[in-house]
């Protein structure tokens, strides 16, 4: 069965430095994964997704994600943190049933 | 604006209470969901539909029903509402299953 473990419940960084998230996922199979964003109080947001093409993903907002499967991650990093990056990350994987399975999500806090 | 709709934003319930949530999305997506949000957790799925006429079980549907006469629509029903139900529910809708999918911007409902 298809599983995804956030290694961070929290991550603290400075603004200006930069961010990784890290994401540990199991799958039998070639997955699609995919990181979406949740500022308070609002809904989510897809930042980016791999579906089986290029290893190193670009999404929005400056952020990116590299695929690397002989160590199963799937790890979002951005090279300067901004104040608006305050949100809550969630690292998702698609089953074989094309279902998602969610991360318990990492908390992003960016120090002014 | 396209995108995925879903009402009410805020929701207060008695136990033993029946309601529906709404979804409603003009895309012309096939693929609909919904999910529900509680702290600590990721997203897990209650229910989906792959296209009008056809609704399956996800990963919570106990408490739950569906059912999906149009494109467009999904509402989710609770059927005789429970404090553990108390949650916040997140519709989301999709061309295809397992591609970057579209979120409402959730419902907070709290059962008493």
């Amino acid at each position: 069965a298809q599983s995804v473990t956030q290694l961070d419940s929290h991550v603290s960084v400075s603004e200006g430095t930069p961010v990784l998230l890290r994401c540990n996922y199991s799958s039998s199979y070639s997955p699609s994964l995919f990181w979406y964003v949740q500022h308070p109080n609002k809904g989510l947001q897809l930042l980016l997704k791999y579906t089986s093409a290029a290893t190193l993903v670009k999404g929005i907002n400056g952020f990116e994600a590299e695929f690397k499967k002989s160590e199963t991650s799937f790890h979002l990093t951005k090279p300067s943190a901004h104040m608006s990056d305050a949100a809550e990350y969630f690292c998702v994987v698609s089953d074989s049933n094309y279902q998602l399975i969610w991360g318990a999500g990492t908390k992003l806090i960016i120090k002014p | 604006n396209a995108g995925v709709t879903q009402t009410p934003k805020f929701q207060v319930l008695k136990t033993g209470q029946s309601m529906t949530l709404q979804c409603a999305q003009d895309m012309n997506h096939e693929y609909m969901s919904w999910y529900r949000q509680d702290p600590g957790m990721g997203l897990r799925l209650i229910h989906y539909s792959v296209g009008a006429g056809i609704t399956d079980q996800g990963e919570v549907p106990n408490g739950y029903n569906v059912s999906r006469s149009t494109t467009e629509d999904f509402p989710l029903r609770l059927l005789s509402a429970a404090p553990s139900q108390t949650s916040v529910y997140f519709c989301a809708s999709s061309y295809h299953q397992g591609r970057g999918y579209t979120f409402g911007s959730g419902t907070r409902l709290t059962v008493v």
